[in-house]
């Protein structure tokens, strides 16, 4: 199976603050990558795609990019909205494999 | 809308069996994949299961954890898909989430990109 680790667990940061959260997969994934949003009690809800599309009406502020093993995925200005937790997931091969998630709280 | 929504979740024992459904709305269901993934109290994702369209086959892959256990069906002529839970275990106590998968262009599953709310799965005695 293929491993997926995100760094870091936590991220506090306070609004306007640009954050990064780091993905690594334990065997080349191509850009077989995808970045999801989870607050609590909700469904995740997907922002990025193949490692770097933005999907549809997800704002700006996030891009995401990298192939391989090493992707990122940025915020540029934290917004109040996004205090979230974010997971990476592969898909390259089966067993779809996610991270650990990465929590971004308010400093 | 583009939608889906999950639904038969509940309380079971230990070694009884459980059917949740995934019914879509406001695309053709016909043309994506269904997904389930889940997600016990406190912890992360999960991957369960797939079921690919007819279009490429209709057949299903599945997690080791319960690939001896579950099922995945789907009736397109009502856009519903099924996950079929037998000699359930505690450990798959879960909020249990489906998502639509798209294909690109070469077959390939491209995203998961439209999720349901949930539906709560306890499995105890």
């Amino acid at each position: 199976d293929i491993q997926m680790t995100q760094s870091p667990y936590t991220v506090s940061a306070s609004v306007g603050d640009r954050v990064t959260i780091t993905c690594r997969a334990s065997q080349s994934i191509s850009n077989w990558l995808a970045w999801y949003q989870q607050k609590p009690g909700k469904a995740p809800k997907l922002l990025i795609y193949k490692a770097s599309n933005v999907e549809s009406g997800v704002p700006s502020r996030f891009s995401g990019s990298g192939s391989g093993t090493e992707f990122t995925l940025t915020i540029s200005s934290l917004q109040p909205d996004d205090f979230a937790t974010y997971y990476c997931q592969q898909y390259r091969r089966y067993p779809l494999t996610f991270g650990g998630g990465t929590k971004v709280e308010i400093k | 809308e583009v939608q889906v929504v999950e639904s038969g979740g509940g309380l079971v024992q230990p070694g009884r069996s459980l059917r949740l459904s995934c019914t879509a709305s406001g695309f053709t269901f016909g043309d994506y994949a269904v997904t389930w993934f889940r997600q016990a109290a406190g912890k992360g994702l999960e991957w369960v299961g797939v079921i690919r369209s007819k279009a490429y086959g209709g057949t299903t892959v599945f997690a080791a954890s319960v690939e001896d256990r579950f099922t995945i069906s789907r009736d397109d002529s009502k856009s519903v898909a099924y996950l079929q839970m037998n000699s359930l275990e505690t450990e798959d106590t879960a909020v249990y989430y489906c998502a639509r998968g798209v294909y690109d262009s070469s077959g390939y599953l491209d995203t998961f990109d439209i999720w349901g709310q949930g539906t709560v799965v306890t499995v105890s005695s």
